[in-house]
């Protein structure tokens, strides 16, 4: 157990819906990551927010947002889903996001398998 | 941009004996981490090992450890004692904190790894 937690463990929606995933990181980690892995595209990294601000943007879809809120818990959201956002959606926190190879290790959370039909 | 490549879709190993899966990157920075990550049929990402690009030492980590040639781009692992739980699918990753100021993984695209009783 990496100590990272993940809401809904599976989403199974319909094309068109907005959907949200909720990540809480491990305890005393300010930074919170979010990835998609997808058969076609693997693990691509989507955005990062250290300590409530956006920090970097990766691949992430204009119909993507997401947010961290004060007690470092993070939600992503997802809107206008299509068949091809169907993945799994994963979590990873680390201490930092500094530069410090200790504290800047990730951790990952279970991750929510999404299903777009 | 880094690129990290595995180009080694699928390994086998019998239990007990040592395995060796490759990686290379692409960089044109100094200064890096590379990572090996786990990810079983439970699909739960897990951290096996991490390497500071300014350390020569090889990494350990158990029957976990790592060839890293700086010079080559290169940066392998090498599970001894192979047991059943080792089978997974293993992602190399890399990470450059330093610039951009921010800790975003870049993944390769996985290598599958069945352990043989």
């Amino acid at each position: 157990d990496s100590g990272v937690t993940q809401t809904p463990k599976h989403l199974i929606t319909a094309t068109g819906q907005r959907v949200t995933l909720r990540c809480s990181p491990r305890s005393g980690d300010l930074s919170v990551y979010w990835y998609q892995q997808s058969l076609d595209q693997g693990l691509q990294f989507l955005i990062q927010y250290y300590n409530g601000e956006e920090r970097a943007k990766g691949n992430i879809l204009e119909r993507f947002s997401a947010q961290q809120f004060p007690d470092l818990h993070s939600e992503l959201n997802l809107s206008s889903l299509e068949l091809g956002d169907s993945a799994l959606y994963f979590c990873a926190s680390s201490e930092g996001g500094q530069g410090d190879a200790l504290t800047d290790t990730q951790y990952f959370g279970p991750g929510t398998r999404l299903t777009v039909l | 941009a880094q690129t990290v490549t595995q180009s080694q879709p699928e390994m086998s190993v019998q239990e007990a004996e040592t395995v060796t899966l490759s990686c290379t990157y692409d960089t044109s920075e100094n200064n890096y981490y590379l990572f090996w990550y786990k990810q079983p049929p439970s699909r739960q990402m897990i951290l096996v090992i991490r390497q500071e690009a300014y350390k020569q030492q090889n990494a350990m980590e158990n029957r976990f450890s790592v060839n890293f040639q700086k010079a080559a781009k290169s940066f392998s692992l090498k599970i001894s004692d192979s047991q059943l739980g080792d089978t997974a699918m293993y992602f190399c990753a890399f990470m450059n904190p330093f610039t951009g100021a921010n800790s975003k993984l870049t993944f390769g695209k996985g290598i599958t790894l069945s352990v043989r009783p």
